[in-house]
């Protein structure tokens, strides 16, 4: 199984601050990523698939970046409904091991 | 519009079967793979594995494999989650999720476009 782990588990920022997310795969897995935000008592909602597309409705601030093994999901100008939990999930291979997460506060 | 619609709450005691449900609608139902992903309270997002109406082909996590049984009716668009013994472990919440594919010329990226509203599981004695 691929191994996805994200860092850091938590992260305290302001609103307009700019925030990035990192997530490694234990092996390389293309551009097979996908990132997702969840918050309190809600379902996931998928934010970023295929390492760099926004989903429909997701706003310009957010972007995704990198290629095999390394991959980052940056926020720029944090808004308040910015703060929630945010997984990625690597779709190279079965099973789709997603990160353990990491949960954005605000400080 | 897409929608996944679960089944509610459920409360059992272990040694007791149980299946819940997940109802798609706004989408050709046969042609999308359905996931079921599970939290642990407090905890993250586990892929249990998919199953596709249209054949009710079906792959399961290692972690789940043996221990849960998918499966689908598409003449109602609906995908089944079920155990036939539950125990304590199995309190969690469990989502399903559409998979949206796309295949490039090497091989098929997907990902999951719509969710279900998740149906809390809870097995006490």
């Amino acid at each position: 199984d691929i191994q996805m782990t994200q860092s850091p588990s938590s992260l305290s920022a302001s609103v307009g601050d700019r925030v990035t997310f990192t997530c490694r795969a234990s092996q390389s897995i293309s551009k097979y990523l996908n990132w997702y935000q969840q918050k309190p008592g809600k379902a996931p909602k998928l934010l970023i698939y295929a390492t760099f597309s926004l989903q429909n409705g997701v706003p310009s601030r957010l972007s995704g970046s990198g290629s095999g093994t390394d991959f980052t999901l940056t926020i720029t100008s944090l808004q308040p409904e910015d703060f929630a939990t945010y997984y990625c999930q690597q779709s190279y291979s079965t099973p789709y091991t997603f990160g353990q997460g990491t949960k954005l506060e605000i400080k | 519009e897409v929608q996944l619609v679960q089944s509610g709450a459920e409360v059992k005691k272990p040694g007791e079967s149980l299946k819940i449900s997940c109802k798609g609608s706004g989408y050709n139902f046969t042609n999308y793979w359905i996931a079921w992903v599970r939290q642990m309270p407090g905890k993250g997002l586990e892929w249990m594995g998919i199953i596709y109406p249209g054949d009710s082909d079906t792959k399961y996590g290692p972690s789940f494999q043996g221990r849960v049984t998918f499966s689908a009716d598409k003449s109602i668009s609906t995908a089944y989650l079920q155990w036939s013994s539950l125990q304590a472990s199995d309190t969690a919440i469990f989502y399903c999720a559409r998979q949206t594919d796309y295949s490039s010329s090497s091989r098929t990226i997907n990902w999951f476009d719509s969710w279900g509203q998740g149906t809390l599981v809870t097995v006490s004695s």
